[in-house]
């Protein structure tokens, strides 16, 4: 079966802009988290969302959102965009939100914030 | 945030021998651990996980250990394969749901 997919891929904003990242989690999923990567921060957790509802969040500014639609497909949503905003974000997707339920990730979207 | 990745460690083995990769992890409530492994250009794939009533689990080639007393988990890859290279993370299981915490990981190269 098809794997999480996220689009685009890739993306150049300029700075203050706004900017929205799609995950479509694997099929059957109904759990959907989201992640930065950066070289300089490593991996972190944004948020996560199960059933539409946001069940956790991480230590990221209000800048920050995201949503899950009742397909279970989610948007994450970063505005006033900062040079430090440059990071791959990943999206991971899991049959729920319990603890032990393999999470599967997809690619990425690389973002660069000129 | 909560992880802090900085310097990568990186880890030199020659394909065909065992690979050791540590890791120290830093909520002594967590009770679930995964190891991911990054391939370029790809996100993380899952390896392995251990809940935190084991110390050991195998799986194909690989072996997480884990020692709740020092809060460090380890994984071991038998036979190293050029395959293997990438970057290895550890990730902690914190509250409920999918919220993981990651590790800085390590570099893993395998001469051939």
């Amino acid at each position: 079966k098809a794997g999480v997919t996220q689009t685009p891929r890739y993306l150049i904003k300029t700075r203050g802009q706004q900017v929205t990242l799609s995950c479509s989690p694997i099929s059957g999923h109904r759990s959907v988290s989201w992640y930065q990567q950066t070289p300089g921060q490593g991996l972190q957790f944004l948020f996560e969302y199960f059933s539409e509802t946001q069940r956790n969040k991480g230590n990221f500014p209000g800048r920050f959102s995201g949503r899950q639609f009742s397909n279970s497909r989610s948007e994450m949503n970063v505005s006033t965009l900062e040079l430090g905003d440059s990071a791959l974000y990943l999206c991971a997707s899991s049959l729920a939100p319990v603890e032990g339920t393999e999470a599967f990730f997809g690619q990425g979207t690389r973002l660069t914030v000129v | 945030g909560e992880s802090v990745g900085l310097h990568l460690p990186t880890l030199s083995v020659q394909e065909g021998d065992n690979s050791i990769i540590n890791c120290a992890y830093s909520n002594s409530a967590s009770d679930y651990f995964i190891w991911y492994k990054q391939e370029s250009g790809k996100g993380p794939q899952f390896i392995i996980d251990i809940r935190s009533n084991m110390d050991k689990r195998q799986g194909q080639r690989v072996t997480v250990l884990l020692n709740k007393t020092v809060k460090h988990l380890s994984l071991q890859i038998a036979a190293t394969q050029p395959g293997d290279s990438a970057v290895y993370f550890c990730a902690e299981s914190m509250e409920y749901g999918n919220k993981l915490v990651f590790g800085a990981g390590t570099i893993l190269r395998v001469k051939s």
